[in-house]
Order: structure tokens, then C-alpha cells, then sequence
């Protein structure tokens, strides 16, 4: 058990819907990070939030965009939904440069 | 750009048999090396990590890496696998140039399957 919570654990959208899953930081940390799983490969950054600003982001369009509260829980928003972003979501959080802690992954599905 | 191999995708061994997961990584500044597992259904979980120091870090289950900076390799062994062993096991690794320490760059992980 890490205290990253994920919700919803799996999701199913249509092509060209948008998505908001989220994400519950273990206590104390105060960087979030997203990642994408797909299947058969390892997780690729999306992007990382510290102290509710984005400070680092890897190959992924616009359409991917996110938000930190204050309670630095976080949130993964996906617009105009592809079926390859069908993958893995991973939430990490960690305290600075501290070592990251894992989510157990949100499932999407885009059919 | 940065990048991490792993040279197995997969890797089949019988119980009591030995464990060496090859990881190299292209990068040529300072960097954070670690080692993730992926228990089925499961959340990643950390095995170990290299900061600094000593370049044989030992981990949780038995886990060892060994940090060779000469050959940007960080690979990981296990003397004697159990069948709770059988997982996906990713290398991962962060550096000061990879735009900061922001983000973890995976190889594209292993998995290994323990046969009693």
C-alpha cells in the first residue's frame, strides 16, 4: 500500500469524448506526476505538477492537461479521445527529489 | 534523447535458479537509477535505488543492482528466484539534463515468470 489512490480504477469512452481521472497524493508529498502505460511497454511521462504549477512535460499533445489542488490531489483531464490512448494511467507522487510512490493505475479503455 | 533498455522482454527460470535482468541507459550526465516491480494486479512498487555511493545497492526480496558507470549499465540480480517472483520488472531512470528530475524514463520492462 503506497497512500496513491487512483479513481476510477477502470473506464470505457468513445472516440472523441473527454476523460478526467484523478488522483489522491500520499501525505506529505507535494509533486505529482502522470504517466502513460500502454500495453506491452513501459510508462511514458505525461507531466509533473509541484506545488499546483506544471514544471516538466514529455511528448504529449494539448489535448493532455491537468491540475493539482491545494490538497495536492491531482487531476488527469484527456480531450477528444483517440483509440490510442486506450493505456494504463499512473499517478506518482513523492516529496521533492524523493523517491516517487505509485498509484495502482486507472484502465482506459476507448472504443 | 534519453532512453533505457532492457534486454530481456522475457524471461522464464525455475525456482532456486539465478536472476540477472540487464538495464542500460543513454545518458551521459549525473543520474538516479532505480528499479521498479509490477506484482500482477498490482501498483508499482520500488526494488531499489542508486543515488549515489556505493555502486552494489541492495534492495528489498533479495534484490541486488550493480551500477557500472563505464558501461551505462544498472543490472539487476536475484541469487535464488521464487515463484512469488514472477512480476514485470521495469529499470527506470532520472537525471539532472532529462529536464530536471522531474521525470522517470522506463525501459519497456521484463517479464518474468517463476516455475515451481
Amino acid at each position: 500500500e503506497t497512500g496513491v489512490t487512483q479513481s476510477p480504477t477502470h473506464l470505457i469512452k468513445t472516440r472523441g469524448q473527454q476523460v478526467t481521472l484523478r488522483c489522491s497524493s500520499q501525505s506529505g508529498h507535494n509533486t505529482v506526476s502522470w504517466y502513460q502505460q500502454a500495453l506491452g511497454q513501459g510508462p511514458q511521462f505525461i507531466f509533473q505538477y509541484y506545488r499546483e504549477e506544471e514544471n516538466g512535460r514529455g511528448n504529449f499533445p494539448p489535448r493532455f492537461s491537468g491540475l493539482q489542488f491545494p490538497n495536492y490531489s491531482s487531476e488527469l483531464n484527456v480531450n477528444a479521445l483517440e483509440l490510442d490512448d486506450s493505456a494504463l494511467y499512473l499517478c506518482a507522487s513523492r516529496f521533492d527529489r524523493e523517491v516517487a510512490f505509485f498509484g495502482q493505475g486507472t484502465r482506459l479503455t476507448v472504443v | 534523447a534519453q532512453s533505457v533498455s532492457q534486454h530481456n522482454h522475457h524471461v522464464i527460470l525455475s525456482e532456486a535458479a539465478s536472476l540477472e535482468l540487464g538495464c542500460n541507459y543513454s545518458y551521459g550526465g549525473t543520474v538516479n537509477l532505480f528499479w521498479y516491480v509490477q506484482y500482477p494486479g498490482q501498483h508499482l512498487q520500488l526494488l531499489l535505488k542508486y543515488f549515489s555511493g556505493d555502486p552494489l545497492v541492495k534492495g528489498i526480496k533479495g534484490f541486488e543492482a550493480e551500477f557500472i558507470k563505464s558501461k551505462f549499465s544498472f543490472n539487476l540480480r536475484k541469487p535464488s528466484v521464487q515463484w512469488s517472483d514472477t512480476a514485470e520488472y521495469f529499470c527506470a531512470v532520472t537525471g539532472a539534463l532529462s529536464g530536471g528530475y522531474n521525470k522517470l524514463i522506463f525501459g519497456a520492462g521484463t517479464r518474468l515468470a517463476v516455475h515451481p
